[in-house]
């Protein structure tokens, strides 16, 4: 069973459109992160949200962790070809400091 | 600073061989993680230190085995190589899991025929 359920698991997208991905778990979490993929290279953090209902914004990204730290949620505002790229979110378990990972939104966004 | 560098690149083995995967960073990082990612199952972890001397299991541990003799390396060993084990498989580190997240190298492909 995955800790961890993202959605969609694949998205393809004009450009300029609006995209949600979202991370939902039936566990608590300390922290939840998001990280970007490229092909052939390893993950990459793009932002960690450690309070609940805490919002953070990179540039056209906008993440926000949901009130009981349950669940996340990454927005981008006009998605452009360099958003395309494997999305994954990835939660620290209070008390283990394991983080563990979702299995990812591909996102294609297409010119 | 090189970060975190993972060695080899690729890898070929045969069933029943071992192998130790290497892994060292250059940040002083008292985290360090090793997951495998295979398609459609995201990033899964294998074992995890929260410091020198200091290991525990992950989500998939069977087959794996991990030291930290200290805080740069965290080499990660297949006892007896199986199929099951071809997989992309990444080290990462950080300086708190919680608020700083990880910092991943670039991976190490292995196949095993």
């Amino acid at each position: 069973t995955q800790l961890l359920e993202q959605s969609p698991q694949f998205l393809s997208i004009q450009e300029g459109e609006n995209l949600t991905v979202y991370c939902n778990s039936s566990s608590v979490f300390s922290s939840l992160q998001w990280y970007r993929q490229e092909p052939g290279e390893g993950p990459v953090l793009l932002v960690t949200v450690v309070t609940g209902g805490e919002v953070k914004k990179l540039k056209r990204l906008t993440f926000q962790f949901g009130d009981a730290r349950k669940d996340s949620s990454l927005h981008i505002t006009a998605a452009q070809p360099g958003d395309t790229g494997l999305y994954l979110c990835a939660g620290v378990q209070g008390g283990s400091e394991k983080l563990v990972f979702g299995k990812g939104t591909k996102l294609t966004v297409n010119p | 600073n090189a970060g975190v560098t993972q060695t080899p690149k690729f890898q070929v083995l045969k069933t029943g061989q071992s192998m130790t995967l290497q892994c060292a960073q250059d940040m002083n990082h008292e985290y360090m993680s090793w997951y495998r990612q295979d398609p459609g199952m995201g990033l899964r972890l294998i074992h995890y230190s929260v410091g020198a001397g200091i290991t525990d299991q992950g989500e998939v541990p069977n087959g794996y085995n991990v030291s930290r003799s200290t805080t740069e390396d965290f080499p990660l060993r297949l006892l007896s190589a199986a199929p099951s084990q071809t997989s992309v498989y990444f080290c990462a580190s950080s300086r708190e899991s919680r608020d700083y997240g990880y910092t991943f190298g670039s991976g190490t492909r292995l196949t095993v025929v």
